[in-house]
């Protein structure tokens, strides 16, 4: 049974760069068909998906936030990371690792979450 | 790209049934039988229920049943028991700009 497990620092100062990995367990990460996520939700509000990469490298993000994000994949670790620049007060949300279905379109299963807090 | 639009709340007493719409556009909703379902308790990582419209991944009760007509998709659960009190998230294949998530609807067992 595939598990995602997110990790990262919980605190980032302003203008810095958020980086948080996730790491896949009982499956492989080079596994057809499926493409390897980043959602996020602010406290108390809805789901925003920040983007998702391939194992080959190719990758999708939200438009919103394509500027400042990078979703990298390292397959000898079973990981994948999400590397988010420029950060402000509006970046303070959970981070959830998820990973998602090219085929029917769903994400199954997902991370925990992480709390990230952007503050001086 | 703009959220799919969910009610904020929804409610119905133990062993009613509680319905959820989800409108997007011909671009997202309307466009492609992919839309799913998302259950999430507070504090916890949301959960799937139903895809391609309304299919249930294994373990998911039969409770749950979910439609499309048009641009809007629908959530059902039939049968309210207290731990269907969550959060439920739409969210829809959009094609060029791929993915996008509904504004999610808070549903209360009464």
């Amino acid at each position: 049974q595939v598990q995602l497990q997110e990790s990262g620092p919980g605190l980032v100062k302003p203008s810095q760069t958020l980086s948080l990995t996730c790491t896949v367990s009982g499956g492989s990460i080079s596994s057809g068909g499926y493409y390897w996520s980043w959602i996020r939700q602010h406290p108390g509000k809805g789901l925003e998906w920040i983007g998702y990469l391939y194992y080959s490298g190719n990758t999708y993000y939200n438009p919103s936030l394509k500027s400042r994000v990078t979703i990298s994949i390292d397959t000898s670790k079973n990981q994948f990371s999400l590397k988010l620049s420029s950060v402000t007060a509006a970046d303070t949300a959970v981070y959830y690792c998820a990973r998602y279905s090219g085929s029917y379109c769903w994400f199954d299963p997902w991370g925990q979450g992480t709390l990230v807090t952007v503050s001086s | 790209q703009s959220a799919l639009t969910q009610p904020p709340s929804a409610s119905g007493s133990p062993g009613q049934s509680v319905t959820i719409s989800c409108t997007g556009t011909s671009s997202d909703v309307g466009g492609y039988n992919y839309v799913s379902w998302y259950q999430q308790h507070p504090g916890k990582a949301p959960k799937l229920m139903i895809y391609e419209v309304s299919k249930r991944p294994s373990g998911v009760p039969d409770r749950f049943s979910g439609s499309k007509s048009g641009n809007t998709a629908s959530l059902t659960v039939s049968g309210l028991q207290a731990e269907d009190e969550a959060d439920y998230y739409c969210s829809s294949y959009a094609g060029s700009n791929p993915l996008v998530f509904g504004t999610g609807t808070k549903v209360t067992v009464l």
